[in-house]
């Protein structure tokens, strides 16, 4: 079975500071993993993924996560939070086999101050 | 393209109602499948499908039928609502008959109330 675990449901940072999201995988054959981004009562949107290519990975709006074998981690991170960014954010994993759907982690909600 | 449109937005159904949310995507995606979104939990897939007449189960069936007549639509329907069943819907697709490393597309939602 895979799983998604997200540190923190709540994350709060100061506009122009780091951004760091951090979700820890398992699985037992190597993953693809994903961020999704949810505004206030939207969808959810691709920000990146990763599927083996490159370990560091660049997405959407200035964000990037870097696979990490040896600590299941992927792990999301922007140098400098603007206020567009708080929303919701949510890491998934997926196989090759069986369902093929994305497994969620529980979501972070990053908040952005002024 | 419209990408994966579902209605309707919200709905509010009385314990034992029946009805159905509606998902229809525009991008000749094979694969479809429907998420729940409830605080704290994430998504959790309820049913999906790999093609037209193909459908199965995910982690949290009970309660819920689907079908698949055509490409397009994936139509999902509570058979009898309980208040449980009280949560956002969102409808998702992607390209290669559900490959991994696909990009699913997710609809805008169909929020949910069950009195």
């Amino acid at each position: 079975a895979q799983s998604v675990t997200q540190l923190g449901s709540h994350v709060s940072v100061s506009e122009g500071a780091l951004v760091l999201l951090r979700c820890n995988y398992s699985s037992s054959v190597p993953p693809y993993l994903f961020w999704y981004v949810q505004y206030p009562n939207q969808g959810l949107q691709l920000l990146l993924k990763y599927t083996s290519a490159a370990t560091l990975v660049k997405g959407i709006n200035g964000f990037e996560a870097e696979f990490k074998k040896s600590e299941t981690s992927f792990h999301l991170t922007k140098p400098s939070a603007h206020m567009s960014d708080a929303a919701e954010y949510f890491c998934a994993v997926s196989r090759d086999t069986g369902r093929r759907a994305l497994t969620f982690g529980s979501g972070t909600r990053l908040q952005v101050q002024p | 393209n419209a990408g994966v449109t579902q209605t309707p937005k919200f709905q509010v159904l009385k314990t034992g109602q029946s009805m159905t949310l509606q998902c229809a995507q525009d991008m000749n995606h094979e694969y479809m499948s429907w998420y729940r979104q409830d605080p704290g939990m994430g998504l959790r897939l309820i049913h999906y499908s790999v093609g037209a007449g193909i459908t199965d189960q995910g982690e949290v069936p009970n309660g819920y039928n689907v079908s698949r007549s055509t490409t397009e639509d994936f139509p999902l329907r509570l058979l009898s609502a309980a208040p449980s069943q009280t949560s956002v819907y969102f409808c998702a697709s992607s390209y290669r008959g559900g490959g991994a490393s696909d990009t699913q597309y997710f609809g805008p939602g169909t929020r949910l109330t069950v009195l």
